[in-house]
């Protein structure tokens, strides 16, 4: 069966410092692979998304940059995060299969800037 | 891009029915989906509307108008457990989700 993990599960950072969460998924090959954001009391907010190694698109521009530098390895980064960083950040995978429609998400890392 | 709208929130007694409306207003839209989150957790895939008309997933529904740019998902026999956030999401044909702002469900005794 297919696992997503994510970590750390929570981080506290004071602004300017850098930023790395990792997400790993297990039992899949060639998942398309996703970034939100979650602000609280909040929807998603769709930041990245990747269909392969190395192929990374942006939704949103801002201090963050991802890279996939394995099939199932997405990592988030940020040189100087701000207090706007703060928030619900969640991966998330689908097959990308034609008629393949559900996203399936991790357990999240909550971001606290300060 | 999409922009989505749905209730912030929606109280109802254990047993009863929910109805949660979705509009949306799109560009490339392909289908609804709605998920699932409990506090603190990560959103759980509820169901998925390409094509006009109701989809039923057990004690969950969902319905899509695409003339009207309308969806809702509906939920029956409430249960405590039920009480979580509900979201729509615009799936576009790139694979992406565009997601309402989430509609609260408080189910009571």
């Amino acid at each position: 069966s297919q696992t997503i993990h994510q970590w750390p599960a929570t981080l506290v950072q004071p602004v300017g410092s850098p930023l790395s969460l990792e997400c790993t998924v297990e039992g899949t090959s060639n998942p398309n692979l996703y970034w939100y954001r979650q602000a609280a009391g909040r929807g998603l907010q769709l930041l990245f998304y990747s269909v392969g190694i190395g192929q990374i698109s942006s939704e949103v521009p801002q201090n963050l940059s991802a890279s996939r530098p394995q099939d199932r390895q997405f990592i988030l980064s940020s040189k100087k995060l701000l207090l706007s960083d703060s928030g619900f950040y969640l991966c998330a995978w689908s097959s990308g299969l034609a008629g393949s429609y559900e996203q399936y998400f991790g357990p999240g890392t909550r971001l606290t800037v300060t | 891009g999409q922009s989505l709208e749905q209730p912030s929130e929606v109280t109802a007694v254990e047993g009863a029915i929910v109805q949660i409306n979705c509009t949306y207003q799109t560009s490339g839209f392909y289908g609804l989906s709605w998920y699932q989150q409990h506090d603190g957790g990560a959103p759980t895939f509820l169901s998925y509307n390409a094509l006009d008309g109701l989809e039923e997933t057990g004690r969950f529904s969902s319905f899509l108008s695409r003339s009207d740019s309308y969806g809702y998902l509906l939920l029956q026999e409430l249960q405590m457990k039920d009480s979580a956030s509900y979201f729509c999401a615009a799936y576009d044909s790139w694979g992406k989700l565009q997601f309402g702002a989430g509609t609260q469900v408080v189910v009571t005794p």
